[in-house]
């Protein structure tokens, strides 16, 4: 059983270009939950979703941030316009459906966006 | 706003020693727990988890402890090698899975 997938490992962009994080969950998990990290600190939380619904987005920036999880394919979260600020590690994490709170969440390996 | 912290940004601990490692939460509703180890460039790495109705649970080297009364929690791993090097952090979950972490205690193991 693949653990959760994320795509790209490094990414580069200019400012002002867009940024498209990709994310699989495990095999039947279909919770997604998205996090950032700046350098030496701890992963903020920014979104979660379930298949086509954003449950909680109390985390994102309200301008240039977007994320969706369609019925098939993986989730995607996406920076428009990318400033330095955006530099960071961008983590997804899964869980399972039928248990969803008090439960752990498995973690992919991350993004790291890099803004040149 | 609610909170979980940690006390201590970098511990260095000889190797076959025992580490200790502190979080402060804040949030008295929280019920439910984990440890993650964060190895450089890799994923949050879950280590153990607890829930509000338990004082001490063990895994393998593994001992995590919560004090609700003064809203504390530690992990203990017993027998430190230089496998464990890696940063530490508590997190506290909503029932909807959602994780708030604390900033994270770096582990050193020195031979």
């Amino acid at each position: 059983n693949a653990g959760v997938m994320q795509n790209p490992r490094h990414l580069v962009r200019r400012r002002g270009q867009e940024a498209r994080l990709r994310c699989s969950p495990m095999k039947g998990h279909s919770h997604v939950y998205w996090y950032r990290q700046l350098p030496e600190e701890g992963l903020k939380f920014m979104v979660y979703l379930q298949k086509e619904n954003i449950i909680d987005e109390s985390g994102m920036p309200k301008e240039r941030f977007s994320a969706e999880f369609p019925k098939e394919g993986p989730s995607i979260l996406r920076i428009q316009q990318v400033v330095r600020g955006d530099s960071a590690a961008y983590f997804c994490a899964s869980s399972p459906m039928n248990r969803v709170g008090n439960t752990e969440a498995f973690f992919g390996q991350g993004t790291r966006l890099t803004v040149v | 706003g609610e909170s979980v912290g940690l006390h201590l940004p970098t511990l260095s601990v000889q190797e076959g020693d025992n580490s200790i490692i502190n979080c402060a939460y804040s949030n008295s509703a929280s019920d439910y727990f984990i440890w993650y180890k964060q190895e450089s460039g890799k994923g949050p790495q879950f280590i153990i988890d607890i829930r509000s109705n338990m004082d001490k649970r063990q895994g393998q080297r593994v001992t995590v402890l919560l004090n609700k009364t003064v809203k504390h929690l530690s992990l203990q791993i017993a027998a430190t090698q230089p496998g464990d090097s890696a940063v530490y952090f508590c997190a506290d979950s909503d029932s909807w899975g959602k994780l708030q972490f604390g900033a994270g205690t770096q582990v050193v193991v020195t031979p």
